[in-house]
């Protein structure tokens, strides 16, 4: 079946450092790949997504990369804000799972002035 | 556009009572919704996987006598939790796609506190 690992936190960074947060999945076929962001209270918000093999998503400053041949979709951003403080899904989607999505646990992220 | 609404944003029931969630789709026709739940600090689960016009499809552990989805529209579906209890208690939410999009849209999440 499907699944979606990605890294423990809390992290924790100064603001203006770079972030990265790892996400590996296992999935056949070819899945499409998202992150979520969570802010305090609040539902949902799509961060970016990647449907297919070496594609980029992108939005904000944050970035990552579709590598099949690692399974991995990590999270990127050079120079983290105060703002970005919140919690990170890496999540997945394919017909097998009727495109429902399989979530990670989840990365809280908070950013230091 | 592809906005879904989720009301109401935050309940409170005493125990025994029922609840019902709703969910829109404002300006797409929805085929397919998902209805998650969230632990605190925990990843959302998914709950039921509902289509419009059909029975909805639970998840394994989900009891549907308790969690009760309606689909009956393409903009629509409730989630009804039927003799609420403390430990029903946690945050909801919705998502909603078209047919022949992999992507899901995100209802703002209910807040269930059953007292």
């Amino acid at each position: 079946g499907n699944s979606v690992t990605q890294m423990e936190g809390p992290v924790t960074l100064s603001e203006e450092a770079f972030l990265t947060i790892n996400c590996t999945y296992t999935a056949t076929g070819y899945p499409s790949l998202f992150w979520y962001v969570q802010y305090p209270g609040e539902g949902l918000q799509l961060l970016l997504k990647a449907t297919k093999a070496d594609d980029k998503g992108s939005n904000k400053g944050f970035e990552a990369t579709y590598r099949k041949e690692t399974t991995s979709f990590h999270l990127e951003k050079g120079s983290v804000q105060v703002s970005d403080s919140a919690v990170y899904f890496c999540a997945l989607s394919n017909s097998n799972s009727g495109y429902a999505l399989n979530f990670g646990k989840g990365t809280s992220l908070l950013v230091t002035p | 556009g592809a906005v879904v609404s989720q009301h109401p944003s935050r309940v409170i029931c005493k125990s025994g009572t029922s609840v019902k969630i709703e969910c829109r789709s404002l300006d797409f026709q929805a085929t397919t919704m998902f209805w998650y739940r969230q632990f605190p600090k925990q990843s959302l689960m998914l709950m039921a996987t509902s289509n419009e016009g059909s029975k909805a499809t639970y998840e394994q552990g989900v009891e549907k006598d308790k969690f009760l989805i309606n689909h009956a529209s393409l903009t629509l579906s409730t989630l009804t939790v039927t003799s609420a209890h403390p430990e029903d208690s946690s945050f909801y939410i919705c998502s909603a796609k078209m047919i022949m999009n992999t992507e899901a849209f995100f209802g703002q999440g209910t807040r269930l506190t059953v007292v």
